[in-house]
């Protein structure tokens, strides 16, 4: 099973500021098979980024996906307010999926 | 607009039994291949099952295997997860998915208690 290690837990930051965000994997992750989701408070987790960088549809461009191997980023380059969430890597490369545990950004 | 509503969430005791259902809308559910992921109160995402297009493959989380079974109904649009021997692991908001590897789409969730 393939274990995705996001770091950091908690990202404190302001409105306008850049995030970047991390997701190690404990083995190669087959493919660059890495997807991202944003997840707020009562709501469903939302697709913005599959096969590490391919952009879901309505996924804004100050979102970027990055990385290969083991080692994947998110960045958001200009926070917006509606960005505060948690944020969850998701690898396909073999089964079981599996996702990391996840980084809350908050506002600081 | 694409729409997955889950249903059949319940409190059940342990080793009871429970099917969830996921109407699903708004694109060509025969075309896809269909998942479903649970998340325990407070916690992270854990995928649990994923079903081929047709039905003719399906996967599973190994805590899972054996305890539940994934199936769609191609004619009916709709998902289905049938659970049995519930443990309190099991413990979860279970969401359907639009898609097999990576999940485009999201239903709003089924709450399962098991205790």
């Amino acid at each position: 099973e393939t274990v995705l290690m996001q770091s950091p837990g908690t990202l404190s930051l302001s409105p306008g500021e850049r995030a970047t965000l991390s997701c190690r994997a404990s083995q190669n992750v087959r493919g660059g098979y890495l997807a991202w989701y944003q997840q707020k408070p009562g709501q469903p987790p939302r697709l913005l980024f599959y096969n590490t960088f391919s952009r879901a549809t309505d996924t804004p461009d100050r979102f970027s996906g990055s990385g290969s191997g083991t080692d994947f980023t998110l960045t958001i380059t200009r926070l917006e307010p509606e960005d505060f969430a948690v944020y969850y890597c998701q690898q396909y490369g073999g089964l079981p999926w599996t996702f990391g545990q996840g980084t809350k950004v908050d506002i600081k | 607009e694409v729409q997955l509503v889950e249903s059949g969430g319940d409190s059940v005791q342990p080793g009871g039994s429970l099917r969830l259902s996921c109407a699903a809308s708004g694109f060509t559910f025969r075309s896809y291949w269909m998942s479903w992921v649970r998340q325990a109160p407070g916690k992270g995402l854990e995928w649990v099952a994923r079903i081929k297009e047709d039905g003719s493959e399906k996967y599973y989380l190994d805590s899972v295997e054996g305890r539940f079974t994934i199936s769609k109904d191609n004619a009916k649009n709709i998902l289905y997860l049938y659970m049995n021997n519930l443990r309190g692991e099991d413990t979860a908001l279970y969401y359907c998915a639009r898609g097999g590897s990576w999940f485009i789409d999201w239903g709003q969730g089924a709450q399962v208690t098991v205790s």
